[in-house]
């Protein structure tokens, strides 16, 4: 158990939809991460937040947004949803801003755009 | 083209034997991550290499900074360590970039 948590773990939902996404870091990590992992693409970066700000971007599309809160917890949110959405999104955290710093999955949500 | 290169795609070894897979990568990193993902999906982090060598357990992992190459091996492999090895590059902040990973399959 990597003291990280997602929530939901299972998400079926139609094209043209909006879901959020809910991420937990490890207590006392400031930074969260969010990736993607689709069977082409592999995995992916999406973006980073470090205790309440944006401070990197990846891939992520128009579509996506993402944020962090006060407690640090952070929800992606997808809109518009496309087929090609479908995915396993995960959130990492990291005690880190910066540098070498080892990061830590939570459990994914799978996500299926119907 | 990926900035990170995995080989082999997919790997069949008997139980018991010593296990390789080749990570290389195009430009200067701050950090190198092993990543284990097991069929059910979850992810872990097995090592974050900067420089040298480390060991946990069965597992070690090594880089070359000037070769742009690191190692991770697997000694006295077992039916449980199969699963997705994935190497992962930091370049200069902690954006990682991902290898297309390993499948590693232990038959008893």
């Amino acid at each position: 158990d990597s003291g990280v948590t997602q929530t939901p773990k299972h998400l079926i939902t139609a094209t043209g939809q909006r879901v959020t996404l809910r991420c937990s870091p490890r207590s006392g990590d400031l930074s969260v991460y969010w990736y993607q992992q689709s069977l082409d693409q592999g995995l992916q970066f999406l973006i980073q937040y470090y205790n309440g700000e944006e401070r990197a971007k990846g891939n992520i599309l128009e579509r996506f947004s993402a944020q962090q809160f006060p407690d640090l917890h952070s929800e992606l949110n997808l809109s518009s949803l496309e087929l090609g959405d479908s995915a396993l999104y995960f959130c990492a955290s990291s005690a880190r801003l910066a540098g070498v710093g080892e990061q830590f999955f939570g459990p994914g949500t799978r996500l299926t755009v119907l | 083209k990926n900035e990170v290169e995995q080989s082999p795609q997919n790997l069949t070894a008997q139980e018991g034997e010593f296990i390789t897979i080749n990570c290389s990568y195009s430009v200067g990193i701050s950090a190198l991550h092993w990543l284990q993902q097991h069929p059910g999906g979850g992810i872990v982090s097995l090592f974050m290499l900067s420089s040298g060598k480390k060991k946990h357990g069965r597992l070690i992992a090594t880089i070359n900074i000037q070769e742009k190459h690191s190692s991770l091996h697997i000694t006295a492999s077992h039916p449980r360590d199969s699963a997705v090895y994935i190497c992962a590059v930091g370049f200069g902040n902690e954006k990682l970039t991902f290898g297309t990973g390993t499948r590693l399959t232990i038959i008893p």
